[in-house]
């Protein structure tokens, strides 16, 4: 099946700064999906996009549906040491009801 | 509004044993979907299944197999268990619509642990 391509694969920041991430899928969707995982756990819904261009805010988390359909962005503003955690992406193809995932990016808080 | 729950939280099982893994999807969900993570790993997926039949399986061998009830439930069963099984098995369920966008949820997982 399809894997999408999410980067940086991990990331290492101070408190207070900023996170971007991203991923990148070779067909193109018509859902994208952004999750956190805590350790041990299932993962949580965190947006929910279902629009090309859509930009969507969940306190100081943004994502973005790329215009090509093919993309989706998550930033995390003033990360705070709670926002460790996996973050995934998933994605719906248009033609079908199956969902891929991105391999992941591990943030670290530093405080 | 209960979301998706899965049981046992925890499995311990040794090689060659089978498992049964069980989820309850949200109310008003048709669809139940099976992931397997191993330690440090992505999400695989295994299975798919909607108003009772198999939509879609994912790369792994036929000892992995479910099915889904009339309440929309589910249940995967893992035979001759081997080692490199141990991983959280997370169902997740989601509403399917004839084309329509979709979320899925996800539920705590359960722990399979293959001694």
């Amino acid at each position: 099946g399809q894997q999408l391509n999410q980067s940086p694969q991990s990331m290492f920041i101070q408190e207070g700064e900023d996170v971007s991430m991203n991923c990148t899928s070779s067909s193109i969707f018509n859902t994208w999906l952004w999750y956190k995982q805590d350790p041990g756990e299932g993962p949580v819904l965190l947006i929910a996009l279902y629009k090309a261009g859509e930009l969507t805010s969940n306190g100081r988390l943004t994502a973005q549906f790329g215009i090509t359909r093919k993309d989706s962005f998550l930033n995390i503003s003033a990360s705070i040491p709670s926002d460790v955690g996996i973050y995934f992406c998933a994605g719906q193809e248009a033609t079908g009801n199956q969902f891929y995932f991105g391999t992941g990016t591990s943030l670290t808080v530093i405080p | 509004e209960a979301g998706v729950t899965q049981s046992p939280t925890h499995l311990i099982k040794t090689r060659g044993q089978q498992a049964t893994l069980r989820c309850s999807p949200i109310s008003g969900h048709t669809s139940v979907y099976w992931y397997q993570q191993a330690l440090g790993l992505g999400l695989q997926f295994l299975l798919w299944y909607d108003e009772g039949e198999e939509r879609n399986r994912g790369n792994f061998p036929p000892r992995f197999s479910g099915r889904q009830f009339p309440n929309y439930s589910s249940e995967l069963n893992v035979n001759a268990l081997e080692l490199e099984d141990s991983a959280l098995y997370l169902c997740a369920s989601s509403r399917v619509g004839s084309g329509r966008s979709d979320t899925q949820y996800f539920g705590p997982g359960t722990r399979l642990t293959v001694l």
